[in-house]
């Protein structure tokens, strides 16, 4: 079936500095990929939706600047905190339109720990 | 503004009983309904995809319902195991200022041996 692979699974970073989050569709091609965030005992919240050759689409309230996405190919999309603060720290999570009857693939998740 | 909220927050039980999660969404204007589960710290696994058009889904242990008209969908988990243990979620697809999938707060599971 789909999968969407997501890596780093798990990174701790000093304040000030930039992650990068990776989604690879791995046996299909993803044009669209969502990026979720989600706090503690919270819902997943959606940050923007990633479109290959295309500018990403930002939900209400985030930052374009710190939040960056590049969709270059059909099968990566990333997604880079730049000048990380210990706020940040969430769980991200990428999905993708995914071949099967269950609709979406999602990643397995990032966890980003800002110290 | 869909909205989606689920009942209970979090539920205990021995193993071996049946029960009920519940979810409510706010817009019926929806495409599917999705019920995921959430391991801690870990991604999402798809359980059940309901289209608009279709009242239930089942898979094994598992029956979700879908009453798109009161915005409301339950899942039904049979003979539950330990192994149940974790965080459901449901989420809505709708085409709002462009397909979303928005997503409830989760029900947290604890199944007893």
């Amino acid at each position: 079936g789909a999968v969407v692979s997501q890596h780093p699974s798990w990174v701790i970073c000093k304040s000030g500095t930039s992650v990068k989050i990776e989604c690879r569709s791995l046996d299909f091609q993803a044009t669209t990929m969502f990026w979720y965030r989600q706090f503690p005992k919270q819902s997943l919240m959606l940050m923007a939706t990633s479109n290959e050759g295309s500018k990403a689409t930002y939900e209400q309230g985030v930052e374009k600047d710190k939040f960056l996405i590049n969709h270059a190919s059909l099968t990566l999309s990333t997604l880079t905190v730049t000048s990380a603060h210990p706020e940040d720290s969430s769980f991200y999570i990428c999905s993708a339109p995914g071949q099967s009857s269950l609709g979406y693939t999602f990643g397995s998740g990032t966890r980003l720990t800002v110290v | 503004k869909q909205e989606v909220t689920q009942i209970p927050a979090a539920l205990s039980v021995p193993e071996g009983e049946n029960l009920v999660l519940n979810c409510s969404f706010t817009d019926s204007a929806i495409y599917n309904l999705q019920w995921f589960r959430q391991d801690p710290g870990k991604g999402l696994t798809s359980l059940l995809l309901i289209q608009s058009s279709q009242r239930e889904q089942t898979s094994g242990r598992l029956n979700a319902s879908l009453d798109k008209s009161s915005g409301r969908s339950t899942l039904y988990i049979a003979a539950s195991q330990p192994g149940d243990s974790a965080t459901y979620l449901c989420a809505v697809l709708t085409n709002t200022g462009g397909f979303k999938t928005i997503f409830g707060a989760g029900t947290r599971l604890f199944v007893k041996a």
